[in-house]
């Protein structure tokens, strides 16, 4: 299996921060690398897919890059809604495989 | 408006089984494949497996392999994950997922809310 390590666990920042967060596949994945935001209660939300893709609907302040084993999520201008958990997730080869999560706390 | 309504809660027994389903709506749902994803209690996310909704073929996790069941009905646009002998490691929040696809790339692109199910004795 394909493990796919997030950094951080987790991060606090305010309101308007500019802030980054980083998935690293155990072998490349080219560029099959999905971001979802979940939030309590609510169902996941797909924000990017093939790691560049924003998706319809999604704020452009969402922002992703990479490819083969090393992909940064950015959230330009953190905004309050943006307060979630985000998983990185590769389609690459069976079983796809989720990160651990980033939790992006208040500060 | 794509849509996907799962079950309700569930609350089980050690031993007992279950189906919970997922009813798609809004789209050609034989189009798409439906996975099936865990999230246990305070953990991450977690795929458990797939099914192509036109021919009921399934792919699992090697982790869910052998302990529950995929399948679908096409006559009523719904899939369903099947357990015969749940265990109280069962008890966690299921979603059932639509994959979408674009240039040999795989996402889901639209979950169902969760069917949260608890294993007790």
């Amino acid at each position: 299996d394909i493990q796919m390590t997030q950094s951080p666990s987790s991060l606090s920042a305010s309101v308007g921060d500019r802030i980054t967060i980083t998935c690293r596949a155990s072998q490349s994945i080219n560029k099959y690398l999905n971001w979802y935001q979940l939030k309590l209660g609510k169902a996941p939300n797909l924000l990017i897919s093939a790691a560049s893709t924003l998706q319809s609907g999604v704020p452009s302040r969402f922002s992703g890059s990479g490819s083969g084993t090393d992909f940064t999520l950015t959230i330009s201008s953190l905004q309050p809604e943006d307060f979630a958990t985000y998983y990185c997730q590769q389609s690459y080869s069976l079983p796809w495989t989720f990160g651990q999560g980033t939790k992006v706390e208040i500060k | 408006e794509v849509q996907l309504v799962q079950s309700g809660a569930e609350m089980k027994k050690p031993g007992e089984s279950l189906r919970i389903s997922c009813k798609g709506s809004g789209y050609s749902f034989t189009s798409y494949w439906i996975s099936w994803v865990r999230q246990m209690p305070g953990k991450g996310l977690e795929w458990m497996g797939r099914i192509d909704l036109s021919d009921s073929y399934t792919d699992y996790s090697p982790s869910f392999r052998g302990h529950v069941s995929i399948s679908v009905d096409k006559s009523i646009s719904t899939a369903y994950l099947q357990w015969s002998n749940l265990k109280a490691s069962d008890t966690a929040t299921y979603y059932c997922a639509r994959m979408g696809t674009s240039f040999g790339a795989y996402y889901f692109d639209y979950w169902g809310p969760g069917t949260a199910l608890t294993v007790s004795s």
